[in-house]
């Protein structure tokens, strides 16, 4: 059962535009929203991560949107660069004991010159 | 400070045989979580260790089981090997339990069965 769903599959966005992937979960008690980035031969690596008690979170060119009701965030790339084509997965989290990370399946972003 | 180390980098199996891939976490970390990702696919947990104890586990069969030891360092083996195993595994570290202390992952190792 696909408990985080991820869209879209691929994205290509001009050097300077805004990145935009969107994320949808099922279980009511994920509390813990990271978004990871992942560059070909690379472990993902934290991006910026958000928990459900605030709306939006920005770091740098980065942010996250929450709507809690909808269960839905997403991310947002602002001034895309090409250094920033890597592919992305949201991912979602109880944040008890034994929490685990849900992932997406992942949105492969090309920032073209 | 150090990252995740995970060895090796590749490794080319035949179905039917054993395999133990090894972790090292990131220092001060003592939690490791272990995941399988198959190609064009996010993530998949396997099962966590804390404090050399399995504290939770995903949708694998036994097959797949795992030490972690005291310096925290820890191995994955899968027996009985089969094509569907073939994937990424990825080592996560972390401060503690809680997923909100955020995970550090290694590169992987590269799992071809044929």
């Amino acid at each position: 059962q696909q408990q985080v769903k991820q869209s879209p599959q691929s994205l290509i966005v001009q050097k300077g535009g805004i990145s935009i992937i969107n994320c949808a979960y099922e279980n009511t008690a994920f509390d813990y929203f990271p978004w990871y980035q992942q560059f070909p031969g690379k472990g993902p690596a934290l991006l910026i991560a958000i928990r459900p008690d605030v709306s939006e979170k920005k770091e740098g060119r980065f942010t996250i949107s929450f709507n809690k009701s909808a269960k839905q965030f997403s991310l947002h790339i602002m001034d895309s660069q090409p250094g920033d084509s890597a592919t992305y997965f949201c991912a979602a989290s109880n944040t008890g004991t034994a929490s685990k990370l849900t992932f997406g399946t992942g949105t492969r972003l090309q920032v073209t010159l | 400070e150090t990252g995740v180390t995970q060895s090796p980098t590749h490794l080319i199996k035949t179905r039917g045989q054993q395999v133990t891939l090894r972790c090292s976490s990131q220092s001060g970390h003592n939690t490791v979580s272990w995941y399988q990702q198959a190609l064009g696919q996010g993530p998949q947990f396997i099962f966590q260790y804390y404090r050399e104890e399995e504290n939770g586990r995903g949708n694998f069969p036994p097959r797949f089981s795992g030490l972690q030891f005291p310096n925290y360092s820890s191995e994955l083996n899968v027996n009985a090997l089969e094509l569907d195993d073939s994937a990424l595994y990825l080592c996560a570290s972390s401060l503690g339990l809680n997923s909100f202390y955020g995970y550090t992952f290694g590169s992987g190792t590269r799992l071809t069965v044929v």
